[in-house]
């Protein structure tokens, strides 16, 4: 029931832009969006509920397609602070969060 | 947003020694607590769930009696690594909160070393 991230890895400079795709096989209620420093726990971005809303946090916004069964994460105008790894999270039939494998992102002046 | 700490944060132990991890939630009741281990580049794998007032729910292959848990009030759960070997070492987090589209918020997580 593990959802699925795409890319593994991307690399940008400053001032640019990306999308991390979060696919699951399930039907999905809800999707979590996490960014995790190295060392650090993981840090709540933001949560999508079905529906198809986007949400926005600062110049990261992210979209939810229930139909297709995956979220998108757009980081807009890249900064450094941005570096990190992205987790989404979906619920299992128990209602528990299962994590993607993740998706490292470094930001390059 | 909801914070949460963990005690200690860092933790290096002889092997066969037991290491007890506390989990707060310093702002807000948490009647559910979840543990998660994270093995360096990998990801978040759910241990078990922590209920206050009752038993811990454990995920498959995770052993009850090697991870002891303990969520005594509202705001307070520990994970106990009873007779730690080398294999334990690793990234453990907690998190509070996630009642469906609730959020859930980690803690700074605590990095066990077992020589």
């Amino acid at each position: 029931q593990q959802p699925v991230q795409s890319p593994q890895a991307v690399i940008l400079r400053e001032g640019e832009d990306a999308v991390i795709n979060c696919s699951s096989s399930k039907a999905l209620y809800s999707v979590h969006w996490y960014r995790q420093k190295h060392g650090e726990a993981p840090v709540f971005l933001m949560i999508l509920l079905k529906g198809g809303e986007q949400k926005g946090h600062e110049k990261i916004s992210a979209s939810f397609n229930e139909k297709k069964q995956q979220s998108s994460l757009y980081l807009t105008a890249s900064q450094l602070s941005y570096s990190g790894t992205y987790f989404c999270g979906t619920e299992r039939d128990d209602y528990k969060l299962s994590f993607g494998a993740g998706t490292t992102v470094t930001v390059r002046a | 947003g909801a914070v949460v700490s963990q005690h200690p944060s860092r933790v290096i132990c002889k092997s066969g020694t037991s290491v007890k991890i506390e989990c707060r939630s310093l702002d807000f009741q948490a009647t559910t607590m979840f543990w998660y281990r994270q093995f360096p580049k990998q990801s978040l794998m759910l241990m078990a769930t922590s209920n206050e007032g009752s038993k811990a729910t454990y995920e498959q292959g995770v052993e009850k009696d090697k991870f002891l848990i303990n969520h005594a009030s509202l705001t307070l759960s520990t994970l106990t690594v009873t007779s730690a070997h080398p294999e334990d070492s690793s990234f453990y987090i907690c998190s509070a909160g996630g009642q469906r589209t609730d959020t859930q918020y980690f803690g700074p997580g605590t990095r066990l070393t077992v020589l």
